[in-house]
């Protein structure tokens, strides 16, 4: 079974500046995709960004980009430019690319605190 | 696109009664939705994954006659919480998929907060 870590339970950045959440994984297949996901207070869940494990490149989503390191099963999220609004759970996911299932394994979240 | 609705939106209601949750994919059509629960200041927990049509396929250790699935069409899926205790309570998130593989993406409702006296 696939599992997801994320070691970091909360971190802290200034505004404007840039931070980096943590996720590694566990899986035995080849191809899969990898998400972010942000929980912000109202609780909805937002997709950040995404990632297909068969792309070397890493993806980026404006002042959103990840540094995806196949091998070493590490998916990190990089936020520029830090805003108020980036305040929020942060949640990595897996999803494998076959069967029909298609279900997410979160981690268990980073909370982001943004300041002034 | 791709919005997908629950209601309600908060739920409050007693002990023993039961309570169903909607969730609906506005705009496309879903072949499998996925049932959630999150405590607070956690991760969500997959509760169950259902096909439209078929019997919902539950996650070990959920009880399946507690929490009771039903897809009864490509827009609409339902959760049923019977004899709803206060262990029950929690944030109920739904999730719907348009596909598998690259099409398997998941779009998430805004979840329904149930507590229970």
């Amino acid at each position: 079974a696939q599992t997801v870590t994320q070691s970091q339970p909360e971190m802290s950045v200034q505004e404007a500046e840039t931070v980096t959440l943590s996720c590694t994984y566990d899986t035995s297949e080849s191809d899969y995709y990898l998400f972010w996901y942000k929980q912000p207070p109202s609780r909805q869940m937002i997709l950040v960004i995404r990632q297909e494990a068969y792309k070397q490149q890493n993806a980026t989503e404006n002042r959103f980009s990840v540094n995806f390191q196949k091998a070493a099963k590490s998916f990190s999220l990089k936020i520029s430019d830090s805003q108020l609004g980036d305040a929020a759970m942060y949640f990595c996911a897996y999803r494998t690319s076959t069967g029909t299932a298609s279900k997410l394994t979160f981690g268990t979240g980073t909370r982001l605190q943004v300041t002034l | 696109g791709a919005v997908v609705s629950q209601h309600p939106s908060w739920v409050i209601c007693k002990s023993g009664t039961s309570v169903k949750i909607e969730c609906r994919s506005l705009d496309f059509q879903a072949t499998t939705m996925f049932w959630y629960r999150q405590f607070p200041k956690q991760s969500l927990m997959l509760m169950a994954t259902s096909n439209e049509g078929s019997k919902a396929t539950y996650e070990q250790g959920v009880e399946k006659d507690k929490f009771l699935i039903n897809h009864a069409s490509l827009t609409l899926s339902t959760l049923t919480v019977t004899s709803a205790h206060p262990e029950d309570s929690s944030f109920y998130i739904c999730s719907a998929s348009p596909g598998t593989g690259i099409w398997g993406e998941q779009f998430f409702g805004p979840g329904t907060r149930l507590t229970v006296l």
